[in-house]
């Protein structure tokens, strides 16, 4: 079956405490993105790729880190998170620049106390 | 960058009546604007989705509408049933290599 899979689901951590959420596409996507929700404020993109080693940053992108060092994989990563990362954060994927779909993940909901 | 207004943020409608969810953006280059739905707990899903050489696309029940000039699309859900309910967004990607800039949504809301 073709997705996209975010892992954990659900995550509680500490401030400070660093922490991956990992994202894995089946399709071959080329384009990969991560995404934040927050109530009232939509989806709002962190980091995207168009392909391997090649990230750039979207519309917030302070405290994270990605890496794309495989065609499947592009994981989030937070050196040491804030209380204001809290969010449901969203990975997706295309097939490139163009006007395919953009396939979700189930989502991550984060927690930093 | 791209700027997409979203509105109205919430919109209540019986059971069988229209609902018309309607969004603006800035860049006159965007020409790509597709719509995405997400229901509680899950994520956003595209329902349909306008290129910005077509002016209207119908699927069934829901139909989009886009004016370039005026720089605004909207979504057009006919027949409302409760399965609809639901947030939806609205999405516009410019002509360059970054990703879409999503409205901030729609909390549809179905009444019996």
């Amino acid at each position: 079956e073709a997705q996209v899979t975010q892992n954990p689901r659900y995550l509680i951590t500490v401030t400070g405490k660093k922490l991956t959420v990992t994202c894995s596409q089946n399709m071959n996507h080329e384009y990969m993105s991560w995404y934040r929700q927050d109530p009232g404020l939509g989806l709002r993109q962190i980091y995207y790729s168009m392909n391997v080693e090649v990230t750039d940053k979207g519309d917030v992108p302070e405290g994270y880190k990605v890496s794309r060092k495989e065609k499947r994989n592009f994981p989030l990563i937070l050196e040491s998170p804030s209380p204001n990362q809290t969010s449901l954060y969203f990975c997706a994927s295309r097939w490139d620049r163009g006007h395919s779909p953009l396939h979700f993940g189930n989502g991550t909901r984060l927690t930093v106390t | 960058g791209e700027n997409v207004e979203q509105h109205p943020s919430t919109l209540s409608v019986q059971e069988g009546d229209s609902a018309v969810i309607k969004c603006t953006y800035s860049d006159s280059a965007s020409n790509y604007f597709p719509w995405y739905k997400q229901e509680l707990g899950k994520r956003p899903q595209l329902i349909i989705d306008i290129r910005s050489n077509v002016g209207e696309k119908k699927d069934q029940r829901i139909a989009v509408t886009l004016n370039k000039t005026a720089k605004h699309f909207s979504l057009h859900i006919t027949e409302t049933q409760p399965e609809d309910s639901a947030v939806y967004f609205c999405a516009a990607k410019g002509g360059g290599a970054d990703g879409l800039t999503f409205g901030k949504g729609t909390h549809l809301i179905i009444q019996p």
